[in-house]
């Protein structure tokens, strides 16, 4: 099995070019997640899935938005990237619900975003 | 909304035990106490959860005092691949775990 899978593994963009980031994983797992990490920070919630055809905000929703294309695939798109927005996005996966309820997240790679 | 509270950074040798604590005085009582490892380049990785008294697997142990208000992460013997950031995670409480707060993680340093 592969995991999570992400791509692309780096990207650079213009301010106000859009693009949409992959996340896909292969371990049958239900919910699946977007987070952003900065330099030096923890990582923050963009965005979850509990289920295929569900998803909710998390702490930085803002300037975002996701698919969840099937039950594999999870998508992040930035309609108009900004500056603040450079940062390494990671993508996770759990069974059910993940981190508090006892459902270990399972990481994806990392896609490093830098907006210029 | 749960919050937790770690250490910024520790040093160590190789060798020593180390001991993490975390803070997390509004968790809920539904909520697991999860601990991830973060190599640079690369994303968390699950170490050990728990819920009360003590958990140990093949790679930590876990201390989790019955207030719950606290836990500790133990490494034993740690070497220098150990040199990671460890985020000690609990949920908000209200939203079914989903939002899991991850805070700035404690940088250990493993030194010869």
């Amino acid at each position: 099995n592969a995991g999570v899978t992400q791509t692309p593994k780096f990207q650079v963009l213009k301010t106000g070019q859009s693009m949409t980031l992959q996340c896909a994983q292969d371990m049958n797992h239900n919910s699946m997640y977007w987070y952003r990490q900065d330099p030096g920070m923890g990582l923050r919630l963009i965005y979850y899935s509990a289920s295929e055809g569900t998803t909710d905000k998390g702490e930085v929703p803002n300037g975002y938005n996701v698919s969840r294309l099937n039950k594999r695939e999870f998508s992040l798109r930035l309609e108009s990237a900004a500056p603040s927005q450079t940062s390494v996005y990671f993508c996770a996966s759990s069974y059910d619900r993940g981190g508090s309820r006892g459902e270990t997240q399972y990481f994806g790679p990392g896609t490093r975003l830098l907006v210029l | 909304l749960a919050k937790t509270t770690q250490p910024i950074s520790m040093d160590s040798y190789e060798g020593q035990e180390v001991n993490i604590t975390c803070s997390h005085n509004n968790i809920a009582t539904n909520d697991y106490i999860t601990w991830y490892q973060q190599f640079p380049s690369q994303g968390p990785r699950f170490i050990i959860q728990g819920y009360k008294t003590k958990v140990t697997n093949e790679v930590a142990s876990l201390f989790i005092p019955a207030d719950r208000k606290s836990s500790t992460l133990s490494l034993p013997r740690v070497s220098l691949s150990d040199t990671a950031v460890y985020y000690c995670l609990v949920g908000d409480g209200n939203t079914g775990g989903f939002k899991t707060i991850f805070g700035a993680g404690t940088r250990l340093f493993v030194k010869a």
